[in-house]
């Protein structure tokens, strides 16, 4: 089965500074899809970014880059220049290419400080 | 266009009653999800409808929980004889189905049940 570690429940980050989030994930499969999502206390879950495992360049979407390490089977999220809309709850989420369901990690709360 | 709607937004409800939360998928998505959100299990996969085929029932925690999905829209989550232990936000989301080059899965807002 596959298994999403996030290993930092809490990140603390000064406003316009940069912080990076941690993912590792376990699975037998080649072709599978890697996402970040942030959920404000709103409770809306928010697509981030996305990759697809069988592209070796990492994704970007304005502040947001990812690491994507396949052989280690990492995917780390980094925020760039970091906004108080930032604080927020962000999951890293896994689902296989036939994407039947996705697998979270136990996310990782984000503090920005003023 | 409309995103993922889900009813009610809050639901309190008394130990031993049976609950229904509805999903409103957007419109076109053929693929249909739910999820649990608990402070206990995080979030967990809990049924996937696709189109007219079988759904995958494999993340209902006990026979105490089902769903449907009605002419290929609506989506009701039924939970009878709620436990204490069923407290949780309840997130649908839909996806295009098919080969999606994204497999992007959208989500509503949820619903929070609380069973006293």
């Amino acid at each position: 089965a596959q298994t999403v570690t996030q290993s930092q429940p809490e990140m603390s980050v000064q406003e316009a500074e940069t912080v990076t989030l941690s993912c590792t994930y376990d699975t037998s499969e080649s072709d599978y899809y890697l996402f970040w999502y942030k959920q404000p206390p709103s409770r809306q879950m928010i697509l981030v970014i996305r990759q697809e495992a069988y592209k070796q360049q990492n994704a970007t979407e304005n502040r947001f880059s990812v690491n994507f390490q396949k052989a280690a089977k990492s995917f780390s999220l980094k925020i760039s220049d970091s906004q108080l809309g930032d604080a927020a709850m962000y999951f890293c989420a896994y689902t296989s290419a036939a994407g039947n369901k996705l697998t979270f990690g136990g996310g990782t709360r984000v503090l920005v400080k003023p | 266009g409309a995103g993922v709607s889900q009813s009610p937004s809050n639901k309190v409800t008394e130990k031993g009653k049976d609950v229904e939360l509805r999903c409103d998928p957007i419109s076109g998505h053929t693929a249909l999800y739910w999820y649990r959100q608990s402070l206990g299990q995080g979030l967990e996969f809990l049924i996937y409808f696709q189109g007219n085929s079988a759904p995958d029932k494999s993340g209902l925690p006990s026979d105490r929980f089902s769903a449907e999905r009605t002419g290929g829209s609506v989506s009701t989550l039924t939970i009878q004889r709620t436990q204490q232990e069923d407290s949780a936000v309840y997130l649908c989301a839909s996806k295009l189905g098919g080969i999606s080059s994204y497999n992007e899965q959208f989500f509503g807002p949820g619903t929070r049940l609380t069973v006293l």
